[in-house]
């Protein structure tokens, strides 16, 4: 599976729209982009998934650049309980495959 | 969306001994689980996969005789700590998958493990 950089930690006002960045260079064609996120001492919660197309479900929204090089997962109204462990992960299996996961954003939602 | 429950949640052992842990895909089958791992401040790391009717494959520096795994039904894996010593002290996490191409993984809500 490619590689995924991202910001290690944001910081992000309750109620404002938390956008965390995600580089994926080396993304293969056949890969999508999946987010998870893990709040503290919990198992990884599935957020939403991509191929090229921008994604949007009722948590959140994903927007993918053209190149596919990068994306963004967009938290529209974001709440204290949206503070978590945000994974940007790369697979062209996705939940078939066992996944590799980066270090993550931890994203702090401010009151 | 599917459940993965996991348990126990939390266990705490004495240094020598071996703990079962159990994971369950509650209302779909599961051909593969995985197993994860994750140390206090870091990520996840894959353990090894679980497979249905046969042995399961574990990833390079995992120890296949202390982590044993068995996958007897389709919807339950089990991984068993071996001679369990402080240093396996972890979290650890399953997860599986409904069947189909680009699905999501849905994860266990994890185990405590804390080696006494």
């Amino acid at each position: 599976d490619a590689k995924t950089t991202q910001p290690p930690s944001m910081d992000c006002a309750e109620g404002r729209a938390a956008n965390l960045p995600c580089n994926h260079s080396t993304i293969s064609g056949n890969e999508y982009v999946y987010w998870y996120r893990q709040i503290h001492s919990q198992g990884p919660q599935y957020i939403i998934h991509g191929l090229k197309n921008n994604e949007t479900n009722e948590m959140a929204s994903l927007i993918i650049t053209e190149d596919r090089k990068s994306s963004t997962l967009i938290l529209p109204h974001a709440t204290l309980r949206d503070t978590a462990v945000y994974y940007c992960i790369v697979s062209a299996g996705g939940g078939a495959d066992g996944l590799t996961f980066g270090k993550g954003t931890h994203l702090i939602i401010q009151p | 969306g599917a459940v993965v429950s996991q348990h126990p949640s939390r266990v705490i052992c004495k240094s020598g001994t071996s703990v079962k842990i159990e994971c369950r895909s509650l209302d779909f089958q599961a051909t593969t689980m995985f197993w994860y791992r994750q140390f206090p401040k870091q990520s996840l790391m894959l353990m090894a996969t679980s497979n249905e009717g046969s042995k399961a494959t574990y990833e390079q520096g995992v120890e296949k005789d202390k982590f044993l795994i068995n996958h007897a039904s389709l919807t339950l894996s089990t991984l068993t700590v071996t001679s369990a010593h402080p240093e396996d002290s972890s979290f650890y996490i399953c997860s599986a998958s409904l069947l189909g191409a680009a699905t999501e993984a849905f994860f266990g809500q994890g185990t405590r493990l804390t080696v006494v």
